[in-house]
């Protein structure tokens, strides 16, 4: 079975501070990683995945995560966020031919 | 994303009655997924299905939760005798194929609400 956890449920920023958002995993098998985000009100939209290859992976948005597997985890990181960026962000795992488990949000909160 | 269409978007029910929530696949797309997001928590995981085939419904609750997608028309989650518990947002998404290294694009979600 897999897990995700998110370390931080809620992360207030500055506007033009970096942030990272946290995630770790546990999963005996081979995995897919994923970030969405998710505006108030909306569906998830998807920022980036991890498939194979190159462990640091660009998404939309400015946003990047690196893999570590090692330490089993996939954080998420901007250099330099903006208001615009306030929103939930999920981080989810999915095996091979399997389905999506996603960790609990971490609500990242951008202020002026 | 637009393409997955989720109707209605808002729904109140009293308790005893029943949700049906419909979920339109995007074009092309014969896989879908649905997702429950209960207040304060992430989504969980509740049916996977094929045009006609459910595929995986270890996240369904055993009782009052049905799911179904015709070969033709939207997939339609079911939910009998509602209660306050069930009130949270359902998403759809749907892929092309069942594999996940495929974009699953989700849905706006139907927000059910049991008073």
């Amino acid at each position: 079975a897999q897990s995700v956890t998110q370390l931080d449920s809620q992360v207030p920023v500055f506007e033009e501070a970096p942030v990272e958002l946290r995630c770790n995993y546990s999963s005996s098998v081979s995995v897919y990683l994923f970030w969405y985000v998710q505006y108030p009100n909306q569906g998830l939209q998807l920022l980036l995945k991890y498939l194979s290859g190159s462990t640091l992976v660009k998404g939309i948005n400015g946003f990047e995560a690196e893999f570590n597997k090692s330490q089993t985890s996939f954080h998420l990181r901007k250099p330099s966020v903006h208001i615009s960026d306030t929103a939930e962000y999920f981080c989810a795992v999915a095996p091979l031919g399997g389905k999506l488990i996603f960790g609990q949000g971490t609500e990242l909160s951008v202020k002026p | 994303n637009a393409g997955v269409m989720q109707n209605p978007r808002h729904l109140v029910r009293r308790r005893g009655q029943e949700a049906r929530l419909r979920c339109s696949p995007m074009k092309g797309h014969s896989h879908v997924y649905w997702y429950r997001q209960l207040p304060e928590e992430g989504l969980k995981f509740m049916v996977y299905l094929q045009k006609e085939n459910i595929i995986d419904e270890s996240g369904m609750p055993k009782e009052r939760f049905s799911a179904e997608f015709p070969k033709e028309g939207p997939s339609i989650l079911r939910i009998q005798q509602v209660v306050r518990g069930d009130s949270a947002a359902y998403f759809c998404a749907s892929s092309p194929l069942g594999e996940i290294r495929n974009t699953i694009y989700f849905g706006e979600g139907s927000w059910l609400t049991v008073v």
